[in-house]
């Protein structure tokens, strides 16, 4: 099956700082990427989608100020949360749709916990 | 948003028997289902997907698809404790890149 990459597993950073998430897809191309948010005991939420080449596209409630995505490649996509406070660690879990293309299955990273003290 | 319900649980069920997880979903446009599994801290991994109205069996695991009743089930047979897990269940539609996901159900399988 498809892989995808994500880094790094987990991180702590101090609130105001920004932090990088980086997603890969291994031995495909992906141009079209999903960024989730996951609280405790809560289901995944989809925070943007993002495409190769384009501007991602923000869930409702979403800051795009705040978390930047960018899709420079076909086969990597980052997420910065900027500003990072308390509120904003979670389990953040990037996937990508494989050969099947949309309507089929999502293949996920391994996801990365941040936690801002 | 469309939504996806599921029972939360903990659905407990002994070792050896069959659980029964259940969602039901609300836009009748939804045509692809998927069951994921979830450990602790880990990420969602697919179990099962279908599209089409019946029964799909793979190996101990049976999903069931009602598009008429909106609801989609996954039977586990044989429950080991390592099926312990959190099962969510998604759905997308047909010209979106959307995939929705259900709140989860814990299952618990007692040794």
């Amino acid at each position: 099956g498809a892989v995808v990459s994500q880094h790094p597993s987990w991180v702590i950073c101090k609130s105001g700082t920004s932090v990088k998430i980086e997603c890969r897809s291994l031995d495909f191309q992906a141009t079209t990427m999903f960024w989730y948010r996951q609280f405790p005991k809560q289901s995944l939420m989809l925070m943007a989608t993002s495409n190769e080449g384009s501007k991602a596209t923000y869930e409702q409630g979403v800051e795009k100020d705040k978390f930047l995505i960018n899709h420079a490649s076909l086969t990597l996509s980052t997420l910065t949360v900027t500003s990072a406070h308390p509120e904003d660690s979670s389990f953040y879990i990037c996937s990508a749709p494989g050969l099947a293309g949309v309507n089929g299955e999502l293949f996920f990273g391994e996801g990365s916990r941040l936690t801002v003290l | 948003q469309k939504e996806v319900e599921q029972n939360s649980g903990p659905l407990s069920v002994p070792e050896g028997a069959i659980a029964s997880l259940n969602c039901t979903y609300s836009d009748r446009g939804s045509q692809s289902f998927f069951w994921y599994r979830q450990y602790s801290g880990k990420s969602p991994e697919l179990i099962m997907s279908i599209y089409s109205n019946g029964d799909k069996e793979d190996g101990r695991f049976t999903a069931q698809l009602n598009k008429a009743s909106q609801y989609v089930s996954l039977l586990i047979r044989d429950s080991q404790p390592s099926d312990s897990a959190t099962y969510l269940c998604a759905w997308t539609t047909s010209g979106t890149y959307k995939y929705i996901f259900g709140t989860g159900t814990r299952l618990k399988v007692l040794a």
